[in-house]
């Protein structure tokens, strides 16, 4: 595997459902994301995770937790979601300057998630 | 507060350029991203400026202008395949980047 891989690619829940999204990065980066995508809207920052801490929350529901054991891997717990979270949930990575990196950002192919 | 903005949506012919603008407010300035990303697929990095000038790569080619808080994309000699939505962000001083809602550009024979 290389690049950024993220499972499952579509996901269909109902709201009182708990499921997980999975990602995982071989790029050696130091850094991993979680955006959710809706249509024609900017990509919204979730959660950040610089060598495994927690750097970035930005208001998000309790009802997503974020989950980074290590470096290469991130999930996101997903319960009693609403109908309004469907969405495409891209996980990317990133090496900062520090780590000899430039903050580029690469994408994994998202996880399409409905909630009925 | 941060913004992009971009257009919507453009449309170019085959072979022609086109070129996409972007102005950008950030809380501190790191550099500007463009991002390429077809439909139902993760978006790629195309271009990091974070000096006044131009980039060039290939058929694309980027630009920026600090003191106007501005950037564009130009593509060049345009192929069917690069029709796609082309994301501007800009790296604040947390080096969080601060998305644009994307441009869709459609191109026709």
């Amino acid at each position: 595997e290389t690049g950024v891989t993220q499972t499952p690619r579509h996901l269909v829940m109902g709201m009182t459902n708990k499921k997980s999204l999975k990602c995982e990065q071989h790029l050696g980066h130091n850094a991993m994301y979680w955006y959710k995508q809706s249509a024609k809207k900017p990509l919204e920052l979730m959660f950040v995770y610089n060598f495994k801490e927690q750097t970035e929350n930005n208001s998000v529901p309790s009802r997503f937790s974020p989950e980074c054991p290590n470096s290469s891997h991130l999930f996101l717990h997903l319960h009693t979601l609403q109908p309004e979270d469907s969405a495409l949930y891209l996980c990317a990575s990133s090496q900062d300057q520090i780590a000899g990196g430039t903050y580029e950002q690469y994408f994994g192919p998202g996880t399409r998630l409905t909630v009925t | 507060g941060q913004n992009i903005d971009q257009p919507t949506e453009m449309t170019a012919t085959e072979g022609a350029i086109v070129q996409i603008n972007c102005t950008y407010q950030t809380s501190g300035f790191n550099g500007l991203f463009w991002y390429q990303q077809h439909a139902g697929e993760a978006p790629t990095f195309l271009s990091y400026n974070v000096l006044d000038g131009l980039e060039e790569k290939g058929r694309f080619s980027s630009f920026l202008s600090r003191s106007k808080g501005y950037s564009y994309l130009l593509l060049k000699e345009l192929q069917m395949k690069d029709s796609a939505s082309y994301l501007c962000a800009g790296m604040d001083s947390n080096y969080q980047l601060i998305w644009g809602a994307g441009t869709k550009l459609i191109i026709k024979p």
